[in-house]
């Protein structure tokens, strides 16, 4: 069956501009996750969502914001790009974990922001 | 979100021989998950434990879940030049998961 389908795979945007990163679950997943990979940082988690809601967020400012469709296909945004926004973001998805099943995660190609 | 932290951070390597790196964390985990990532690409899932105990394997890697679901370690035997990238280990319990800051593995033919 198809992955975790992301796109754009690349994309270069400059300050203050926005930017949104399309993601595709694999078929039957219902939760999507963002996270942010740096070389210094590693993976952080950005938000999780699942039918529609957000159920879980990570540290990042309100400029990450993200969206999931009935389809359980998901989007983030990125408003007022910052040159610190350059990073792999990575959408993973996942059959709901809920419920006391533990699940395992699936994660895209990423996007890569470079930001000038 | 909290890291699990994992050991070593990078390994040179011959080729041919074996390699082990794991986890270890302060809380209890359902699911341990290992995976490689390729530079520039995303992680694929090399293996999934369920089980405290649980051993097991996928062609060369091998990995266990740690008896008190707080660790887990994964083995590469017979190491090959394609084997080089970033390991990294996730848990997850709660409905969330835990990443490991990733072993990058050097392999020289």
């Amino acid at each position: 069956k198809a992955g975790v389908t992301q796109t754009p795979r690349y994309l270069i945007k400059t300050r203050g501009q926005q930017v949104t990163l399309s993601c595709s679950p694999i078929s039957g997943h219902r939760s999507v996750s963002w996270y942010q990979q740096t070389p210094g940082q590693g993976l952080q988690f950005l938000f999780e969502y699942f039918s529609e809601t957000q159920r879980n967020k990570g540290n990042f400012p309100g400029r990450f914001s993200g969206r999931q469709f009935s389809n359980s296909r998901s989007e983030m945004n990125v408003s007022t790009l910052e040159l610190g926004d350059s990073a792999l973001y990575l959408c993973a998805s996942s059959l709901d974990p809920r419920g006391g099943l533990s699940g395992e995660l699936f994660f895209g190609e990423g996007s890569r922001l470079t930001v000038l | 979100g909290q890291q699990l932290n994992q050991s070593p951070q990078s390994m040179f390597i011959q080729e041919g021989e074996d390699v082990s790196m794991n986890c270890t964390s302060s809380s209890i985990f359902n699911t341990w998950l290992w995976y490689k990532q390729d530079p520039g690409e995303g992680p694929v899932l090399l293996i999934a434990l369920y089980k405290a105990g649980e051993l097991t394997s996928n062609g060369r890697l091998t990995a266990q879940f740690g008896i008190t679901r707080k660790d887990s370690f994964l083995n590469i035997s017979a190491s090959i030049p394609s084997d080089v990238g970033i390991y990294f280990c996730a848990g997850h319990n709660f409905n969330k998961f835990y990443f490991g800051s990733g072993t990058k593995l050097n392999v020289k033919p």
